[in-house]
């Protein structure tokens, strides 16, 4: 069983062109998150999803965008790629929200270098 | 301010010794605290959750321990083995919308 998967691996952009990371989960769950990992930072959360059609801002939402069409898929959206957004980028999901057993499963991260 | 402090930064131990990770946390209201491991390049994984009235919980030869009193958590890791080798991260719930604040992570090198 696949879990989570996400597209691509690693990627370089130039500053100001766009992207989108893909993000797919065979495990039927409701939540979908992005984080974010910087060097020397915790994971930080970017953009989360409770179900198809619903998505809302975590704690750096600046800079991108999500989309939520069906339970499987949850692309991330660079619009305008900015030197600060380099970083490893994990798509996450779980079949609740955060309660007290409830696992995050990730995927293996896409590592990008805007230059 | 909510936050959560690991330590050692980095630790490197032979083949088969123990070892203990540190976890301090300023976390309020709490919901419960997660350890996850990550392998270099990859996402992490889950390998427990604690809640308020936990004080241990083992997953083969990981074993955490709370103490909500103090706010401190550690994880013991036994009879180390190679594959052991990994980024440690401590994780606490907090609120009632179960924010999830991440530690920077320990760095574990077993060295045969």
């Amino acid at each position: 069983n696949a879990g989570v998967t996400q597209t691509p691996k690693f990627r370089i952009l130039k500053i100001g062109q766009s992207m989108t990371l893909q993000c797919t989960q065979d495990m039927n769950h409701n939540y979908m998150y992005w984080y974010r990992q910087d060097p020397g930072m915790g994971l930080k959360l970017i953009y989360y999803s409770v179900g198809a059609g619903i998505t809302d801002k975590g704690e750096v939402p600046n800079g991108y965008n999500v989309s939520r069409s069906t339970t499987e898929d949850f692309p991330l959206r660079l619009e305008l790629a900015a030197p600060s957004q380099t970083s490893v980028y994990f798509c996450a999901s779980s079949n609740d929200r955060i309660r007290a057993n409830e696992k995050l499963f990730f995927g293996s991260g896409t590592q990008l270098s805007v230059l | 301010k909510n936050q959560v402090e690991q330590s050692p930064q980095s630790l490197i131990i032979l083949e088969g010794k123990n070892c203990t990770l540190q976890c301090n946390y300023t976390v309020s209201p709490f919901s419960n605290l997660r350890w996850y491991k990550q392998d270099t390049g990859r996402g992490p994984v889950s390998l427990t959750i604690m809640t308020f009235s936990e004080n241990t919980k083992s997953n083969g030869r990981y074993t955490a321990t709370l103490d909500a009193d103090t706010k401190q958590s550690s994880l013991h890791i036994t009879a180390s083995q190679l594959s052991d080798s990994a980024s440690y991260i401590c994780v606490v719930s907090a609120g009632n919308n179960r924010k999830l604040i991440w530690g920077l992570g320990t760095s574990l090198a077993v060295n045969p």
